[in-house]
């Protein structure tokens, strides 16, 4: 158990529709960094918080979008999903925004778009 | 920019056999290296990691890496496979700048044969 939490588990959705993805990092930990697992494109970085504040932006269509709360919690958002955002998303934290801290991943959310 | 590549998209040893998982990285500045690996279903776990000290790295489940600079290649290897290291290995490197998300490999799928 890493310690980073992940909710829901599974979705299952509609083309056109909205869902949110939410994640809490280990204690004490104040970066979380959005990844997406698929088949075609591999494990892709989305963005990454620092303390609340937007740090990165990795390969993030414009459909989607996140937020890290005072809690340290995060959300990311995907609006007007499409049959090719099914993937496996995964958030991770870290103890800062330094290159060299490890990252602690969460099981991931299972997307699917029918 | 940094990339990994990492050759062998999948690998079979026999029960008992060394591990070779290859890893090749590319980065303009000094690298932070990193194995996971991820169980089905399952989210990734550290194995090791590369920060500029030691260049012969021991990590979990008894494997380890050795960064080799004029090779830019950061293999991980284990002298004994075990059924349990059956998984998905994953070779990443921190991005460049100050940013500290992290770019991916393709992953080495490891099947072990009893």
């Amino acid at each position: 158990d890493s310690g980073v939490t992940q909710t829901p588990k599974h979705l299952i959705t509609a083309t056109g529709q909205r869902v949110t993805l939410r994640c809490s990092p280990r204690s004490g930990d104040l970066s979380v960094y959005w990844y997406q697992q698929s088949l075609d494109q591999g494990l892709q970085f989305l963005i990454h918080y620092y303390n609340g504040e937007e740090r990165a932006k990795g390969n993030i269509l414009e459909r989607f979008s996140a937020q890290q709360f005072p809690d340290l919690h995060s959300e990311l958002n995907l609006s007007s999903l499409e049959l090719g955002d099914s993937a496996l998303y995964f958030c991770a934290s870290s103890v800062s925004s330094g290159r060299r801290n490890e990252q602690f991943f969460g099981p991931g959310t299972r997307l699917t778009v029918l | 920019a940094q990339s990994v590549t990492q050759l062998g998209s999948h690998v079979s040893v026999s029960e008992g056999a060394l591990v070779l998982l290859r890893c090749n990285y590319s980065s303009s500045v000094p690298p932070y290296l990193f194995w996971y690996v991820q169980y089905p279903n399952q989210g990734l776990q550290l194995l090791l990691k590369y920060t500029s000290a030691a260049t012969l790295v021991k990590g979990i489940n008894g494997f380890e890496a050795e960064f080799k600079k004029s090779e830019t290649s950061f293999h991980l290897t284990k002298p004994s496979a075990h059924m349990s290291d059956a998984a998905e290995y994953f070779c990443a490197v921190t991005a460049g700048g100050s940013q500290g998300n992290l770019i991916f490999g393709k992953g080495t799928k490891l099947s072990v044969k009893p």
